[in-house]
């Protein structure tokens, strides 16, 4: 089935610093969301991208799907406590129309 | 507008019995899905429906874990005889569905713990 591999699974930074989080799969891609679960909290939707080489951005993030539509990342710039918390990316899995999610990236910053 | 809702936000039941979780869907969305997510992992995906299709139950971990969705709306989770590892978050969310990769709506979660 079409998986995607999340990396890395934890990041510590100091707050201004950026970040980034990867989201590779070994298939083309239709499509893929990004999520953000603040802790304690539920996934809440951030972003979907659909074109290859898309890149789409809100305030401090910018998500990027590759040209060959088999990675994606999620950057954000200037790291603020209020970014903490798991980032998740989801893809359609082929032959169906349910979402797969990656595991995940912790995000904690330091203030 | 109301998002969707879930209850009971929190369920502690002794191993063995049977639990019930509910999910209020957003009016409209025909898309629901039930994950599943333990202490500090991903989300396992459980159960899809969509409309009046048969719903996709491939994620389901046993066959002690049912679901139903009446009316096209309010979804039930069922889990018999519990077990210890049935311990988690069972998160509910819901889409406008239809064409894949519309954007799900999550409730905020019941969180079950099997004693």
């Amino acid at each position: 089935g079409q998986q995607v591999m999340q990396i890395p699974q934890y990041q510590h930074v100091q707050e201004g610093e950026d970040f980034t989080t990867y989201c590779n799969s070994s298939t083309t891609l239709s499509n893929i969301q990004w999520y953000k679960q603040r802790p304690g909290g539920h996934p809440v939707f951030l972003i979907q991208l659909v074109k290859s080489g898309e890149v789409k951005k809100q305030k401090r993030l910018t998500f990027q799907f590759g040209e060959a539509k088999k990675n994606s990342s999620l950057h954000i710039t200037a790291t603020q406590t209020t970014d903490v918390g798991t980032y998740f990316c989801a893809v359609i899995r082929g032959g169906s129309e349910k979402l797969v999610f990656g595991k995940g990236t912790k995000l904690t910053v330091n203030p | 507008g109301a998002g969707v809702s879930q209850s009971p936000s929190n369920k502690v039941t002794e191993k063995g019995k049977d639990v019930e979780l509910r999910c209020d869907p957003i009016s409209g969305h025909t898309a629901l899905y039930w994950y599943r997510q333990s202490l500090g992992q991903g989300l396992e995906f459980l159960i899809y429906f969509q409309g009046n299709s048969a719903p996709d139950k491939s994620g389901l971990p046993s066959d002690r874990f049912s679901a139903e969705r009446t009316g096209g709306s309010v979804s039930t989770l069922t889990i018999q005889r519990t077990q210890q590892e049935d311990s988690a978050v069972y998160l509910c969310a819901s889409s406008l569905g239809g064409l894949a990769g519309r954007e799900q709506y999550f409730g905020p979660g019941t969180r079950l713990t099997v004693t």
